[in-house]
This record gives structure tokens, sequence and C-alpha cells, in this order.
């Protein structure tokens, strides 16, 4: 079975609209990490936003936001006022396990879904 | 706004051959590790490293690869005789706290 899903290969939307892009996770455990990556078409991922499973309040992190639904294992992200560079590959990814250090962080390798590719239309 | 830096940013390699990828991390993060990316296809993972030694290894990471810290700046990958299947993007990314921050990756090609 897939941990994570992203069931929107493609996603287009009109720039200054809202769009937001599914992930669905599955895990057993009770603690972990979801996080969301940002691909341009120049090849690098950028860390874009992070939702710790006991985390009550959904993140934010400027235009983005994380609709995080437990019960539901979905972990979609919501990008408001879409600009032209926001056009890339979205990927959604999973820490199982959040394995806790000393500092009070937490590590372990991510999992990740297939990717969106979201464009942004002038 | 401190980054991982990794090099070469592209290579291309002869079947058989050794490369060596490196990275470096950034300076207070304890945890690396490595993923790669066949075009088109998601990102995998290959290792993780902590406190110079490999804490977790995925069914990818053969005998053909290795890590290590030889200078305890650099973190390298090295696969010791590249097949044409290696070809791909590998992503070196180190974490402090919780965020696991990406380098801008290493394109490899095998022909």
């Amino acid at each position: 079975a897939q941990k994570i899903t992203q069931t929107q290969p493609g996603m287009f939307v009109q720039e200054k609209e809202a769009v937001t892009l599914d992930c669905t996770y599955d895990t057993s455990d009770q603690s972990y990490g979801l996080f969301w990556y940002k691909q341009p078409s120049s090849g690098e991922m950028i860390f874009l936003i992070y939702q710790g499973s006991y985390d009550e309040q959904n993140a934010t992190e400027g235009r983005y936001s994380l609709n995080f639904q437990k019960a539901r294992k979905s972990a979609n992200l919501v990008i408001s006022a879409s600009q032209l560079g926001d056009s890339a590959m979205y990927f959604c990814a999973m820490r199982e396990g959040n394995r806790q250090v000393n500092y009070g962080g937490s590590q372990g390798n991510l999992i990740f879904g297939k990717g969106t590719k979201l464009s942004v239309k002038p | 706004e401190p980054e991982v830096t990794q090099t070469p940013s592209h290579q291309v390699t002869q079947m058989g051959q050794e490369v060596i990828l490196r990275c470096v991390p950034i300076s207070n993060h304890l945890y690396f590790y490595w993923y790669r990316q066949i075009l088109g296809q998601k990102v995998e993972f290959l290792v993780s490293f902590y406190n110079n030694e490999i804490s977790e290894k995925s069914e990818i990471f053969d005998d053909q690869f290795s890590v290590e810290r030889p200078d305890g700046s650099n973190f390298t990958l090295k696969i010791r005789s590249t097949k044409l299947e290696d070809s791909a993007m590998y992503f070196c990314a180190t974490q402090g706290n919780t965020e696991a921050f990406f380098g801008q990756g290493t394109r490899l090609t095998v022909v």
C-alpha cells in the first residue's frame, strides 16, 4: 500500500486564486511528521511547510497552509493568491515514528508521494 | 540563509566507473540523508547518517553505495561501479531540529 498518496498528477489554477493540493497518508504510528516540498523545473527541492501529528493547530507559512485532518489522514496543502512562480511539482512527504532527539526535535527518513504538477495560468 | 551545497551539479560518467557526490551540510545540523529521484519519478530514500555512522538505509542502498564524512565537513556518497540505472538526481538533505533541508541536487548520467 502507498504510504503517501497524491491523487492529482496535474492541477491548473488561475493567477491570484487559491489552490488545494491533496495528500493522504497511511501510518500506524502515533507520532509522525508531514511535509510539503516544491520542486521547480530547475530541480531543487524547497521545503515549504511542516505539520507534526501532535500539533493541534494547522501549520501556516506565509501563503502556504496545511489543512491537517488527522482522522481522515489527510494533509492537504493550500496555496493562497497563486503566483506564476508557484508553477512547479509539489511533493507531500511523511516521516514516520518521529524519533525524538535530545533537543526536542525528531529525525527519520522521509517517504514521498508521486507529486502534483501545478501550473499557474496568467 | 544557510543552505545545503552539493557538488557537482551535473556529472556524466561511463558505466562501471566510480563516482563521488559531495555535500556540505548546514553547519549545526547533525542528521544527514541521501535521496535519489529517477527522472519523472518520486524521491526515494537511500541512507541516513548520524554521529559518523549509518543509522538507516533502504534496500536501494546496496554494496555499491557508501557514505562517509571524511573531514567533519563534507558528506559524500560514493557509487563504486555505476550502472545505467543509477542515472538520477541525487539529493543530500540535512536536518537540525525538525525540518530537512535539501541541496540543489547532483544530476548523474551514466552512459
